[in-house]
């Protein structure tokens, strides 16, 4: 089945303590996105990819990190958590000539105390 | 600074209803707006417009761009209960930057 799987699906953890969350795709997309959904802001995009070692920062940079080692997988790390990165994280992939049909993973709640 | 602004924020109407969301923008090196339809939690693609004028059809949905009047607006006709959901609007820019900007969404929710 055609897909992008997060992991960890909930998380609470405490400040400053690193954390990565994994994303992978098996429909050998090369664009691969984070974003993170807040109420009142809507979707925003942290990272995104075009290939393998190709990253770029997307409109909320600050305070997260991705690399793209290998074309299905791109984590989102967080070196010094901290409250203000309590939300709601999509990874999203698509081919990198349909960047707009993204297909979104199911979500990762995460909760920084 | 890029700005994509959806409204209304929230709208309820009774099933068979039909609605109309809107989307405004600006975006510099704008190349395609897109709407998402986000039920329980991922957003699922709807629609991509590029040209003005064309409407997008599928359906019950609808779609149309101005890019004039930097504008879209997105119509369900005859809605159904399954249509509940947040409405996003995004919009894509020109080959070599691929950020996405999103609003903030139109919650619809449809009364039987």
């Amino acid at each position: 089945e055609a897909q992008v799987t997060q992991n960890p699906r909930y998380l609470i953890t405490v400040t400053g303590k690193k954390l990565t969350v994994t994303c992978s795709q098996n429909m050998n997309h090369e664009y691969m996105s984070w974003y993170r959904q807040d109420p009142g802001l809507g979707l925003r995009q942290i990272y995104y990819s075009m290939n393998v070692e190709v990253t770029d920062k997307g409109d909320v940079p600050e305070g997260y990190k991705v690399s793209r080692k290998e074309k299905r997988n791109f984590p989102l790390i967080l070196e010094s958590p901290s409250p203000n990165q309590t939300s709601l994280y999509f990874c999203a992939s698509s081919f990198s000539g349909r960047t707009y049909e993204q297909y979104f993973g199911p979500g990762t709640r995460l909760t920084v105390t | 600074e890029d700005k994509v602004v959806q409204s209304p924020l929230s709208l309820v109407v009774h099933e068979g209803d039909t609605v109309t969301l809107n989307c405004s923008y600006e975006v510099t090196n704008f190349r395609s707006l897109l709407w998402y339809k986000q039920e329980k939690k991922a957003p699922t693609f709807l629609f991509m417009l590029t040209s003005s004028g064309i409407e997008k059809k599928s359906g019950r949905l609808s779609s149309i761009l101005d890019k004039k009047e930097l504008f879209s607006i997105l119509n369900i006709t005859a809605t159904q209960t399954g249509d509940s959901a947040i409405y996003l609007c995004a919009v894509g820019r020109s080959f070599g930057n691929e950020k996405l900007t999103f609003g903030t969404g139109t919650r619809l929710t449809i009364i039987p």
